[in-house]
């Protein structure tokens, strides 16, 4: 079935520093890939729609300069987290849809990337 | 995206078959029913879909009303690692999907 690898899956870093995740579909090729962020206790929140080649879509009240997304090929898409705060700190996780015509293939999802900023 | 309502938690007994329900009586023709479950601290696992017909797969069956306005899910024989947070969610084809706080699903002995 339709694997998507995220990494790091835990990150520890400091106030003001950058933190990039990467998001990769591994046996299949994806146009869009989806990030989220949970809060504990909470539910998944999308942040924004990665697109392959193209300017990625954010949701209202996302910061665009502050989530920087990359989608530089049909498999890869990273989230970079620039000068990361303590309110920061969440669980993100990407997921990606197969594309295949005849059928209406489901989201599959990452298994999450957790970050501490300190 | 029409919204989706399920119970907070719901407890099933090990062995037992977990029947957990969703209504989403707003749905549209051409948006899917999809189920998800969340353990803790992991990313989403997809459970099963369908559009109007009922589906079964190794996981799971997925039974929807004819009005297409409820569904269930039924997992046939829980066990302790179904334990985990699931999400029914509706959405059109190849659309972004919208979590809502779900059904956390407790197994017990």
């Amino acid at each position: 079935g339709a694997v998507v690898s995220q990494h790091p899956s835990w990150v520890i870093c400091k106030s003001g520093t950058s933190v990039k995740i990467e998001c990769r579909s591994l046996d299949f090729q994806a146009t869009t890939m989806f990030w989220y962020r949970q809060f504990p206790k909470q539910s998944l929140m999308l942040m924004a729609t990665s697109n392959e080649g193209s300017k990625a879509t954010y949701e209202q009240g996302v910061e665009k300069d502050k989530f920087l997304i990359n989608h530089a090929s049909l498999t890869l898409s990273t989230l970079t987290v620039t000068s990361a705060h303590p309110e920061d700190s969440s669980f993100y996780i990407c997921s990606a849809r197969e594309v295949i015509s005849s059928y209406n293939s489901p989201l599959h999802f990452g298994n999450g990337t957790r970050l501490t900023v300190t | 995206d029409a919204k989706t309502t399920q119970p907070t938690s719901m407890d099933c007994a090990e062995g037992r078959a977990a029947n957990l329900p969703c209504n989403h009586s707003t749905i549209s023709g051409n948006e899917y029913v999809y189920w998800y479950r969340q353990i803790h601290s992991q990313g989403p696992q997809y459970i099963i879909h369908g559009l109007k017909n009922n589906e079964t797969n190794e996981m799971a069956s997925l039974i929807i009303t004819e009005d297409r306005k409820s569904s269930t899910l039924i997992l046939p024989h829980a066990t302790l690692r179904d334990t985990a947070v699931y999400y029914c969610i509706v959405s059109g084809t190849a659309s972004k999907l919208t979590f809502g706080t779900g059904t956390r699903l407790q197994v017990t002995l």
